[in-house]
């Protein structure tokens, strides 16, 4: 079946680590995106990409990383410097300008 | 700077009454509109996917209407079931170049309970 995976579903980071999110999707999609979904807040875009080996800042790019070397895959690092990482995050993709699709999400929370 | 909202943010109604759920967006230059469905802890489940050309949208029990003269999308679900208790986003993709990565611009949902 055609989708999106999110691993791990739940995350767990000590103050000062950084964490991998992982984000694969086999709908031969060109545009990869990641969010983050806080209580009361939406959906806030974090980095997107558009095409392997080129990504751009979303509206909330600070203490996060990316890297987009394969197209089917589009990775999240969440690193110290991220000051609230605990939060949802969603991967999607698409293939621009249609359809978005989105993955199960990945809870992260810091102990 | 596109602005989406959702009102109301809960809403709540018997098993079989018909969903009336409303999106207005402050910017009318839009490529499309997409309709989703979130259940608690999951990911978001695309609904309907209305082109800025279209007037509206149907599958199955749900229709979506556009109006981008007003900045309004409003998703009817008829006959509504227990099932159909979740939270359900609309989301607009503008007009931007594929430099600006044709991003959407979400809004805050709207919960929605239906009770047996």
């Amino acid at each position: 079946d055609g989708g999106i995976t999110q691993s791990p579903k739940y995350l767990f980071r000590k103050e000062g680590q950084n964490v991998t999110l992982s984000c694969e999707q086999n709908l031969n999609h060109d545009a990869m995106y990641w969010y983050r979904q806080d209580p009361g807040q939406g959906l806030r875009l974090i980095y997107y990409s558009q095409i392997v080996n080129d990504f751009q800042k979303g509206d909330i790019a600070e203490g996060y990383s990316v890297s987009r070397e394969k197209k089917e895959s589009f990775p999240l690092t969440v690193t110290s410097a991220q000051k609230n990482p605990t939060a949802f995050y969603l991967c999607a993709s698409s293939l621009p300008p249609g359809e978005l699709f989105f993955g199960e999400g990945s809870r992260l929370t810091v102990l | 700077k596109q602005e989406v909202t959702q009102i109301p943010a809960a809403l709540s109604v018997p098993e079989g009454e018909n969903l009336v759920l409303n999106c207005s967006f402050t910017d009318s230059a839009i490529y499309n509109l997409q309709w989703f469905r979130q259940d608690p802890g999951k990911g978001l489940t695309s609904l309907l996917l209305i082109q800025s050309s279209q007037r509206e949208q149907t599958s199955g029990r749900l229709n979506a209407s556009l109006d981008k003269s007003s900045g309004r999308s409003t998703l009817y679900i008829a006959a509504s079931q227990p099932g159909d208790s979740a939270t359900y986003l609309c989301a607009v993709r503008g007009q931007s170049s594929y430099a600006a990565g044709n991003k959407l611009t979400f809004g805050g949902g709207t919960r929605v309970l239906v009770k047996p």
